[in-house]
């Protein structure tokens, strides 16, 4: 069975400081991707940044960057210099065929 | 690129109505396009996912003939809810994606439909 958790349901952070949320998958599968995606108060989901499970180098995207560690199956996100437009529901997700498996989502607040 | 455009965006109507959503990939040819409900602060349940040119497959639990999906073209998937009733009321989300560019193709979502059932 494939599944994807992320065990922190909300999150605080003051603008400016750094964040890092965690995700953890399960699967017997050796080739996949990750992603993150943000949904904002507008419900639109929008893609954070993504991740090749065969590649070593850990994705970067202006302010978001990924740890992943594929032997521990974890793949968390770290936010710098949080914005207050970075506040929103983070889904992780992963695919090893065609259909998407997301995590139950981390709340984040960024505070003022 | 790779805009979904989901329409309507709200829609409220009586107990025992049919809605139809649709969702348009408006400058890719969406090989794969996904269906998800969403309830309040909980995260995407997978509906379906269906093909071009191919039946839908249903996720366990869900109604086949109650949640109708069609995805007669590289561009349009349409869900029809069918004889709509207050539990039905919730966020759809469609998602379309290509394998054309290669399997590592994020999925690219519509802005979400918030169906309202009196």
């Amino acid at each position: 069975a494939q599944t994807v958790t992320q065990s922190q349901p909300e999150m605080s952070v003051q603008e400016a400081e750094t964040v890092t949320l965690s995700c953890t998958y399960d699967t017997s599968e050796s080739n996949y991707y990750l992603f993150w995606y943000k949904q904002p108060p507008s419900r639109q989901m929008i893609l954070v940044i993504r991740q090749e499970a065969y590649k070593q180098q850990n994705a970067t995207e202006n302010r978001f960057s990924v740890n992943f560690q594929k032997a521990a199956k974890s793949f968390s996100l770290k936010i710098s210099d949080s914005q207050l437009g970075d506040t929103a529901m983070y889904f992780c997700a992963f695919t090893p065929f065609n259909k998407f498996y997301f995590g139950s989502g981390t709340k984040l607040n960024v505070k003022p | 690129g790779a805009v979904v455009s989901q329409h309507p965006s709200w829609v409220i109507c009586k107990s025992g109505t049919s809605v139809k959503i649709e969702c348009r990939s408006l400058d890719f040819q969406a090989t794969t396009m996904f269906w998800y409900r969403q309830f309040p602060k909980q995260s995407l349940m997978l509906m379906a996912t269906s093909n071009e040119g191919s039946k839908a497959t249903y996720e366990q639990g869900v109604e086949k003939d109650k949640f109708l999906i069609n995805h007669a073209s590289l561009t349009l998937s349409t869900l029809t809810v069918t004889s709509a009733h207050p539990e039905d009321s919730s966020f759809y989300i469609c998602s379309a994606r290509t394998h054309r560019a290669g399997p590592n193709q994020p999925q690219h979502f519509g802005d979400g439909t918030r169906l309202s059932i009196l």
